[in-house]
């Protein structure tokens, strides 16, 4: 079993729409959860930053972490063309390496 | 306040060859990190620093070797490029570890090894 699993997509969804994307883990010691967006031949930028079980709310952008599941999401509301990029999740544990791990990557095209 | 930058942004190298990649931030940042990102694997770290003068391993570190002599630079060096090491680079920072760690990211360095 990967560490973590990601849809690679493409996510293909029409302007407004609700997008969902979401991110299976399997570490147990996996303590901070993240949502990076990256747009093409760019370098990743942090979106959502959560250390808890529940919501956390940022604009149209909500993350959603369920640890006894070991799932995390992210919902984009009234989604937008510009929202078009694909978004990583990543995680980090509470002690050991300080690095993040990160999943592949959903590609997510809005269509206006 | 330019964040992190990083150079360069494009290099074209043969098999055999050694380069040095250049990571600049100007946060104050203590922690600094490379990784490595290929079609299909996802960004995987290579070494990291958690403060001037230390340098660790990460999830990929072979064939890699950095240093971090002043606060806000980390270099990656290859002594000898293979191909598998084609790839996209980036550097980022963070502040430290902790409830509000935050790592940003500079903008990549493609690397093409033939």
């Amino acid at each position: 079993q990967k560490e973590v699993e990601q849809d690679p997509g493409p996510l293909s969804v029409p302007e407004g729409a609700i997008v969902s994307l979401n991110c299976t883990y399997s570490n147990s010691a996996f303590q901070y959860f993240m949502w990076y967006r990256q747009y093409s031949r760019k370098g990743p930028e942090l979106l959502m930053y959560t250390y808890s079980s529940g919501n956390k709310e940022d604009g149209r952008f909500t993350a959603q972490v369920d640890k006894s599941s070991k799932y995390i999401s992210l919902f984009i509301r009234d989604s937008q063309p510009s929202d078009s990029a694909t978004y990583l999740c990543a995680f980090q544990s509470g002690g050991g390496a300080d690095g993040l791990t990160f999943g592949k990557g959903t590609h997510l095209i809005i269509q206006p | 306040n330019a964040g992190v930058t990083q150079t360069p942004k494009f290099r074209v190298l043969k098999t055999g060859q050694s380069m040095t990649l250049l990571c600049a931030q100007d946060m104050n940042h203590e922690y600094m990190y490379w990784y490595r990102q290929d079609p299909g694997m996802g960004l995987r770290l290579i070494h990291y620093s958690v403060g001037e003068g230390t340098t660790a391993k990460g999830e990929v570190p072979d064939g890699y070797n950095v240093s971090r002599l002043k606060k806000q630079n980390f270099l990656l060096g290859l002594e000898s490029a293979a191909p598998s090491q084609t790839s996209v680079y980036f550097c980022a920072s963070s502040l430290y570890r902790g409830r509000t760690d935050t790592q940003y990211f500079g903008p990549g360095t493609r690397l093409t090894v033939l």
